[in-house]
């Protein structure tokens, strides 16, 4: 069964810094992009980074509202992948998703509140 | 970056009917474009990539064409369970963008 575990999210304040993890299994994980995507509530949908796979030299892509801000991670021995995220704002806050292209279903995401 | 234009932004409808969600894009998106389904306090859930492809166990009532700058996804015989947001998404330039979305509810 595939699933994707979001975790590491809460509170915290603006201009701090939070580390969000998410733990796969399921699948080969090493062999997949892995996409974070977040959602401010009531709002939509909003891809904020990808993370390639080791073939692709783990390189990365970041929407321009997080470049400088937030990095991925990856670890392939713990099925891992993190998202940094430093100089936080308050319109960061957002329920965290992390997904793999044609892999399904995505995590169940993770609230991230920067408040303070 | 491509904007991802969805319409209507939410339509009433009622069980059994047909549906159909437009999605356009400001430039070429080729045929990289996924529709994914959001129920309410749950996580989105892909049901169309490569523009037309059903992604694996999603009921053949979904269907999605188009290419380039139009894209279409209908809905037929609509159910219950169906009634959620929907979403477009391109994949064919960073950075990635979702249309807005079209909130689907019971007339």
């Amino acid at each position: 069964e595939v699933q994707l575990v979001e975790s590491g999210g809460g509170l915290v304040q603006p201009g701090g810094s939070l580390r969000v993890s998410c733990i796969a299994s399921g699948f080969t994980f090493s062999d997949h992009y892995i996409d974070w995507v977040r959602q401010a509530p009531g709002k939509g949908l909003e891809w904020i980074g990808r993370i390639r796979n080791k073939v692709n030299k783990y390189t990365t892509e970041y929407a321009a509202s997080v470049k400088g801000r937030f990095s991925m991670s990856r670890d392939d021995s713990k099925n891992s992948v993190y998202l940094q995220m430093n100089s936080l704002k308050t319109e960061d806050t957002a329920v965290y998703y992390c997904a793999s292209p044609y892999i399904e279903p995505w995590g169940q995401g993770i609230l991230v509140t920067v408040s303070s | 970056d491509i904007q991802m234009t969805q319409s209507p932004s939410s339509l009433s409808a009622s069980v059994g009917d047909r549906v159909t969600i437009t999605c356009r894009a400001s430039q070429d998106a080729s045929i990289y474009l996924a529709w994914f389904q959001q129920r309410p306090g749950k996580a989105p859930r892909s049901l169309i990539y490569a523009a037309s492809s059903l992604q694996s166990g999603v009921p053949s009532k979904f269907s999605g064409s188009g290419s380039g700058t139009d894209f279409t996804l209908t809905i037929n015989n609509l159910q219950p369970e169906d009634f959620a947001i929907y979403y477009c998404q391109q994949y064919n330039t960073y950075p990635l963008t979702f249309g807005g979305g079209t909130r689907v509810d019971i007339k």
